[in-house]
């Protein structure tokens, strides 16, 4: 167990949808990031949050939003939901420093179904 | 830009026999170099990591060694169980936002 919870496991819903993932950091890594992993593109970057603020992004599309809380934990909104966005969505954290500052704990991933 | 070359999967080997999956790296300044594994369901396990050239990341019979003058961090089992089926993934990340660039992933599947 890595430390890092995410919410719901399976998700399905329909095109034209959308949906909100969750993540819940290690308690005190400061940094949130947001990875897809679908079969055709593999494990890709979407964008990474630190104490708050926006700190990097990847290749995320412009109908996918992210935000981190107060509380550390980290939203992934996903709107106008099309079929090639069904994928495994993992986020992942890291502490800010020490032996392991940059070193990512992923959780266990939302699987992301779209019909 | 940064990316991560990784060996074409899958692989099979029968139990016992000596594993290396092969990853080749392009990157501007020090990249750390990570193999991450995962199992079926689950989601992804930091297994070794290295920080510099010449490093030795080693855990649970796993090796890899950074070689800058190569650009490559091969992973390597001397005697593969059936346990160790997964997919594995070779990353880099750079000082930064130390976000992570991934391989494609290697499946190995052993056989008793």
């Amino acid at each position: 167990d890595s430390g890092v919870t995410q919410t719901p496991k399976h998700l399905i819903t329909a095109t034209g949808q959308r949906v909100t993932l969750r993540c819940s950091p290690r308690s005190g890594d400061l940094s949130v990031y947001w990875y897809q992993q679908s079969l055709d593109q593999g494990l890709q970057f979407l964008i990474q949050y630190y104490n708050g603020e926006e700190r990097a992004k990847g290749n995320i599309l412009e109908r996918f939003s992210a935000q981190q809380f107060p509380d550390l934990h980290s939203e992934l909104n996903l709107s106008s939901l099309e079929l090639g966005d069904s994928a495994l969505y993992f986020c992942a954290s890291s502490p800010a420093g020490g032996l392991s500052y940059n070193e990512q704990f992923f959780g266990p991933g939302t699987r992301l179904t779209v019909l | 830009g940064n990316s991560v070359t990784q060996m074409e999967g899958p692989v099979t080997l029968s139990e016992e026999a000596f594993l290396t999956i092969n990853c080749t790296y392009t990157a501007t300044g020090y990249p750390s170099l990570f193999w991450y594994v995962q199992y079926p369901g689950e989601g992804l396990q930091l297994l070794l990591k290295a920080t510099k050239a010449d490093d030795k990341g080693s855990n649970k019979g796993f090796e890899a060694t950074y070689r800058k003058e190569t650009t490559s961090f091969h992973l390597e089992k001397g005697s593969v169980q059936v346990s160790d089926s997964a997919v594995y993934f070779c990353a880099l990340s750079t000082s930064g936002t130390y976000k992570y660039i991934f391989g494609t992933g290697t499946r190995l599947k052993v056989l008793a």
